[in-house]
């Protein structure tokens, strides 16, 4: 079955430590999106590609890197910079305009 | 910019009652899609159903149907018998069909509480 695979499902930081998040589809889609998720709130967007090796911001991309080096891996980086890095992580794909965005099951990021 | 407003924050509704959650969207473009998703609190993203700006009929997938008010810019998401399966967080977003980077525009979401 065609899906989003994230992974891990809980990943866990410590101080001054960056960490990335895997996003991997076999969709054929050639957009994919990353969001942060705080508790009982909307999804906030950090980064998009619509291609390989191109990337633009989101609304919050201060303290996140990505990169789009195939088409069908997305990974998101959470820098030491990100001061409030707890939160839900969604990764999305959607293949057309009219078509839903379809997402994983997202991680789970936490401070140590 | 577009914009979508979802004012109840939260909803309770009993077993096999119907429930209306509402959306309202604010948008210049003339040619745009509706989405409705379902998050449930494991946390995954389940799309619904979809409405697209010039489609004639309202949307029906299942139990779920969209009752899509273009005067009103309202695309209210209908649950017929409701299930205690229901129970979950409901987003609505939409996306102006112009947009090439297909992103789409969330609401901040509806808790739905199914009482048994």
């Amino acid at each position: 079955d065609g899906g989003i695979t994230q992974s891990p499902k809980y990943l866990f930081r410590k101080e001054g430590q960056n960490v990335t998040l895997s996003c991997e589809q076999n969709l054929n889609h050639d957009a994919m999106y990353w969001y942060r998720q705080d508790p009982g709130q909307g999804l906030r967007l950090i980064y998009y590609s619509q291609i390989v090796n191109d990337f633009q911001k989101g609304d919050i991309a201060e303290g996140y890197s990505v990169s789009r080096e195939k088409k069908e891996s997305f990974p998101l980086t959470v820098t030491s910079a990100q001061k409030n890095p707890t939160a839900f992580y969604l990764c999305a794909s959607n293949g057309g305009s009219n078509q839903p965005q379809h997402f994983g099951d997202g991680t789970r990021l936490s401070i140590l | 910019a577009q914009k979508i407003t979802q004012t109840q924050p939260g909803m309770f509704v009993q077993e096999k009652e119907a429930v209306t959650l509402d959306c309202t969207y604010d948008t210049s473009d003339q040619s745009y899609g509706l989405f409705w998703y379902k998050q449930p609190s494991s946390g995954e993203m389940i799309f619904l159903i979809y409405q697209g700006s010039y489609d004639e009929q309202n949307a029906t997938e299942g139990r779920y149907s969209l009752n899509f008010q273009k005067a009103r810019k309202s695309a209210n998401l209908v649950i017929s018998a409701s299930q205690l399966g229901d129970s979950a967080m409901y987003f609505c977003a939409s996306r102006s069909l112009g947009d090439s980077n297909y992103q789409l525009i969330w609401g901040a979401g509806t808790k739905l509480i199914i009482k048994p």
